[in-house]
């Protein structure tokens, strides 16, 4: 099976840097997502990892180490649109090629 | 493109009724899936489909859940009879059969919010 954990709520304020982090168990591990979910909206692609270290993506970034099954996403310069959930997401290889995610992190931008 | 795309947005029931859920995936998108999310389990992967076979149900979470994908530009997730537990947001999303990566992802509907009184 599949396990994947993150922190259920963070504050942060504007203009500053957060790092959200998720850590996960699975067989056939095919990637690491990070998916943004704004309040009643449907979840929007952010970033993938399937190798050690850094993706960079403007003020987003992810980072992924295999052998601890740890990833984070790094938001800098953080604006009042970025109040969302960010959802942590394995992809699982075998027949199904499928995408199981963790519960979601909600984030509060303060001014 | 459209996106995918669900109806009804939003569907307040009663217990013991009939629900169907619609989902128009993305043109070219061969992979279908569906997912509730609640805020104690997050999102769930109830069932996916590749080229409009169902190939992994595990999720689906009892009798009274089914889907269906009779053509490649449609499919129908129904819960018959309804109960208040099965009060959720039920989002469809696609992509392109395969591996995935970084090219491939899912693309999600605007989701159906279900209450079930």
């Amino acid at each position: 099976g599949q396990n994947i954990d993150q922190p259920t709520e963070m504050t942060a304020t504007e203009g500053a840097i957060v790092q959200i982090n998720c850590t996960y168990q699975t067989s056939g591990f095919n990637g690491l997502f990070w998916y943004q979910q704004h309040a009643g909206e449907a979840p929007t692609f952010l970033s993938y990892n399937v190798l050690d270290g850094l993706e960079e993506k403007g003020r987003f970034s992810s980072f992924l180490s295999r052998s601890k099954g740890y990833s984070y996403l790094l938001l800098k310069e953080l604006q009042m649109k970025d109040s969302a959930s960010y959802l942590c997401a394995v992809g699982v290889r075998g027949a199904t090629n499928k995408l199981i995610f963790g519960t979601g992190t909600l984030l509060a931008v303060q001014p | 493109d459209a996106g995918v795309i669900q109806s009804p947005r939003h569907e307040v029931t009663e217990m013991g009724q009939e629900v169907t859920l619609r989902c128009k995936p993305i043109s070219g998108h061969n992979s279908l899936f569906w997912y509730r999310q609640t805020m104690m389990r997050g999102l769930e992967l109830l069932i996916y489909f590749n080229n409009n076979v169902p190939i992994d149900d595990s999720g689906m979470p009892e009798d009274r859940f089914s889907a269906k994908m009779p053509n490649a530009s449609f499919s129908t997730l129904k819960i018959q009879p309804s109960e208040p537990r099965d009060s959720a947001v039920y989002f469809c999303a696609s992509r392109v059969a395969g591996a995935l990566s970084g090219a491939n992802v899912l693309t999600f509907g605007a989701g159906s919010r279900l209450t079930v009184l």
